[in-house]
């Protein structure tokens, strides 16, 4: 079956530094990766859609600048926050969809924690 | 889904009921729906999905029916269980594997 690693898991950082979240297909190659945010008791929330060798597309209201994603290659991903400031204290988490030929649909990723103090 | 909501509706059974979580999505052009089971701190584990030309799929102790006239999907669960409890949340996609809207989500607490 189709797995998504993320990593860390659980990060805390200092307000103002930046933080780098990998999210990496195991056993598929991943054309398309998404990344979401969670707040607690809420849904996840699509801040951007990242496509292999190409720039993301973020969703209304997410600034780019603040959320780095770079998609280098069809298994990895990458979410950086940047200047972090206690109110980017959420659940991150990123999906991947496999290229065209298997049946994987959309897999996740185990989320990551990061708190900014 | 719907938009995101700022609380969380809790369904509460007791052990070996069966559970009926209710869902409404608003895209019309959504042909591929999902429902996701989130656990404290995890990332969406995939229950069971659906075609847009289904209108029910049966799983293993799951059941998702889909209303595309009123743009409604629940899951069933029969003989819940206590390792059920957990967040459940709906997702639908339109065709092509482009954007996964997720809606509200439920939180299932099943009793001993």
């Amino acid at each position: 079956g189709a797995v998504v690693s993320q990593h860390p898991s659980r990060v805390i950082c200092k307000s103002g530094t930046s933080v780098k979240i990998e999210c990496r297909s195991l056993d598929f190659q991943a054309t398309t990766m998404f990344w979401y945010r969670q707040f607690p008791k809420q849904s996840l929330m699509l801040m951007a859609t990242s496509n292999e060798g190409s720039k993301a597309t973020y969703e209304q209201g997410v600034e780019k600048d603040k959320f780095l994603i770079n998609h280098a290659s069809l298994t990895l991903s990458t979410l950086t926050v940047t200047s972090a400031h206690p109110e980017d204290s959420s659940f991150y988490i990123c999906s991947a969809v496999a290229t065209a030929g298997t049946n994987y649909g959309y897999t996740f990723g185990s989320g990551t924690r990061l708190t900014v103090v | 889904g719907e938009s995101v909501g700022l609380h969380l509706p809790t369904l509460s059974v007791q052990e070996g009921d069966n559970s009926i979580i209710n869902c409404a999505y608003s895209n019309s052009a959504s042909d591929y729906f999902i429902w996701y089971k989130q656990e404290s701190g995890k990332g969406p584990q995939f229950i069971i999905d659906i075609r847009s030309n289904m209108d029910k799929r049966q799983g293993q102790r799951v059941t998702v029916l889909l209303n595309k006239t009123v743009k409604h999907l629940s899951l069933q669960i029969a003989a819940t269980q206590p390792g059920d409890s957990a967040v459940y949340f709906c997702a639908d996609s339109p065709p092509g594997y482009s954007t996964l809207t997720f809606g509200k989500g439920t939180m299932l607490l099943v009793s001993p």
